[in-house]
């Protein structure tokens, strides 16, 4: 079965600690996407990319990086930079970018201890 | 102001009952028009995806866009419980690299 596989489900950071999180897709998309998701904000683009080894920043960029080594995988990490990571972090990937629809995961919810 | 504006709701409604989820925007440069279904802790899934304007029907929904007004609309006809969820518009411009999403519409269909 196709998809996109993110893990962990749930993740905790301690304080001034870096986390990864992981995105998986065997859809072969060229495009991917990592998105947080807050109560009553809807989804705000973090990073994407387009091709392999190219990304580009969103609307919410600072505290996180992100690598694009493979075309099947997107991690994302959230360093200890971001000082309000507790949130639902969402993956999505599409055929090409831009006005193609996007298929997402299931989320990892991260939390702070 | 937002490019994308979305009632969060919440919206409940009996079941069986037509139900109307709208999104305004303000970018005419939008031609892609999508519409995700959202259940509590998953993530968003595709229902319907138009370009410009018209109505798409898929079963017991039917997406509606008018360019003119800036203003897309889901209908739900004969609404089950298994239709609570949050509902998310999205948009696209032609040339874009990426999605506009609303906030979503978070809805309930009571037994």
């Amino acid at each position: 079965d196709g998809g996109i596989t993110q893990s962990p489900k749930y993740l905790f950071r301690k304080e001034g600690q870096n986390v990864t999180l992981s995105c998986e897709q065997n859809l072969n998309h060229d495009a991917m996407y990592w998105y947080r998701q807050d109560p009553g904000q809807g989804l705000r683009l973090i990073y994407y990319s387009q091709i392999v080894n190219d990304f580009q920043k969103g609307d919410i960029a600072e505290g996180y990086s992100v690598s694009r080594e493979k075309k099947e995988s997107f991690p994302l990490t959230v360093t200890s930079a971001q000082k309000n990571p507790t949130a639902f972090y969402l993956c999505a990937s599409s055929v090409t970018g831009g006005s193609q629809p996007q298929h997402f995961g299931d989320g990892t919810r991260l939390s702070i201890l | 102001q937002k490019e994308v504006e979305q009632d969060p709701g919440p919206l409940s409604v009996p079941e069986g009952a037509i139900v109307s989820l709208n999104c305004t925007y303000s970018n005419s440069a939008f031609q892609y028009f999508m519409w995700y279904r959202q259940y509590s802790r998953k993530g968003p899934e595709l229902l319907m995806y138009t370009y410009s304007s018209g109505n798409k029907e898929d079963g017991r929904f039917t997406a509606q866009v008018d360019k003119s007004s800036k203003y897309i609309s889901l209908f739900i006809r004969d609404s089950q419980p298994s239709d609570s969820a949050t509902y998310l518009c999205a948009m696209a411009e032609t040339s874009g690299s990426r999605l506009t999403f609303g906030e979503g519409t978070q809805l309930t269909v009571n037994p």
